[in-house]
C-alpha cells in the first residue's frame, strides 16, 4: 500500500493555459474523490467516481472542468482555460468503502 | 460552501496539555469524521464518530458528539509538537454513501515546546 499519489505536486501556468492534473489511487480502491482547498478553508468536493462511472459533481465544477477515470483505476482532472481564481490546493482521495477517505499529498496550482 | 465550522480558529497551547476543538454543522448527518493536515499537505483521517454514538476514543483523541445541538468536539490530550496542523471535521449527510464529505474551516493547533 504506497498511499494516493499526486502529479504534479505544484504548477504554474499563465491565465487562459489548460492544465491537467493526475491521481492515482490505492490499489483495489473502486471510490475516488476530487476536492479543491483554497487557503485558510477545509476541501470542497468537486466530483466523485465509483469504479470507472463519475457519479457525482458538485456545481463548484463548471463546464472549463474535466474528469476522468478510464478503467476504473487513475483519474485526471482537467481545467481549461484557467482562470485566477483557479489558484488552489487540488486534492485527490480514494476509498474502499463509503467511510474512511485516504488522502493524497494534492497538487498545488498558481495562475499568473 | 463549507457545512462546518470549527472553533477555535487557532489554538496554541504548551507540550502536554490538552487540545480541545469544536465543530459545529448545519444539516443532519450519518456521521462525523475528524482530519489532520499538516501544513501543504494532504489529510490524515484521524476518527469517524457515527451519528447514533455519542463519544469515542483512540489512542489520545476524544470525540463527543451532540446531535440535537449540531456539534462536535475533538479532545486530544498529552499534546505533542508534533501534533501541530490543523483539524478539520468533516460531515457525511444521510443518504451521501460517505460519497461528499462536506468540511469545516479548520482548528489550526500550535502545540509548542
Amino acid at each position: 500500500d504506497t498511499g494516493v499519489s499526486q502529479n504534479p505536486r505544484h504548477k504554474i501556468t499563465k491565465r487562459g493555459q489548460n492544465v491537467t492534473f493526475r491521481c492515482d489511487p490505492i490499489s483495489e480502491h473502486n471510490r475516488l474523490y476530487w476536492y479543491r482547498q483554497t487557503l485558510g478553508q477545509g476541501p470542497e468536493f468537486l466530483t466523485y467516481f465509483q469504479n470507472e462511472a463519475q457519479l457525482e459533481k458538485s456545481r463548484l465544477l463548471s463546464d472549463r472542468f474535466s474528469a476522468e477515470r478510464p478503467k476504473g483505476s487513475f483519474s485526471t482532472l482537467e481545467i481549461q482555460r484557467t482562470e485566477q481564481g483557479d489558484s488552489a490546493m487540488y486534492l485527490c482521495a480514494s476509498s474502499p468503502s463509503w467511510e474512511t477517505q485516504y488522502f493524497g499529498p494534492g497538487t498545488r496550482l498558481l495562475v499568473l | 460552501s463549507q457545512q462546518g465550522e470549527e472553533d477555535p480558529q487557532a489554538l496554541s497551547i504548551q507540550e502536554g496539555e490538552n487540545a480541545t476543538m469544536n465543530c459545529s454543522y448545519k444539516t443532519s448527518i450519518n456521521n462525523l469524521q475528524w482530519y489532520r493536515q499538516n501544513s501543504g499537505r494532504g489529510l490524515v483521517h484521524l476518527i469517524l464518530i457515527r451519528s447514533n454514538e455519542r463519544e469515542k476514543h483512540s489512542g489520545r483523541l476524544r470525540v463527543t458528539l451532540d446531535t440535537s445541538k449540531k456539534s462536535s468536539s475533538l479532545l486530544i490530550t498529552a499534546s505533542r509538537a508534533a501534533d501541530t496542523a490543523s483539524y478539520f471535521c468533516a460531515t457525511d449527510p444521510p443518504g451521501g454513501g460517505g460519497n461528499k464529505l462536506t468540511f469545516g474551516t479548520g482548528t489550526q493547533l500550535k502545540v509548542e515546546l
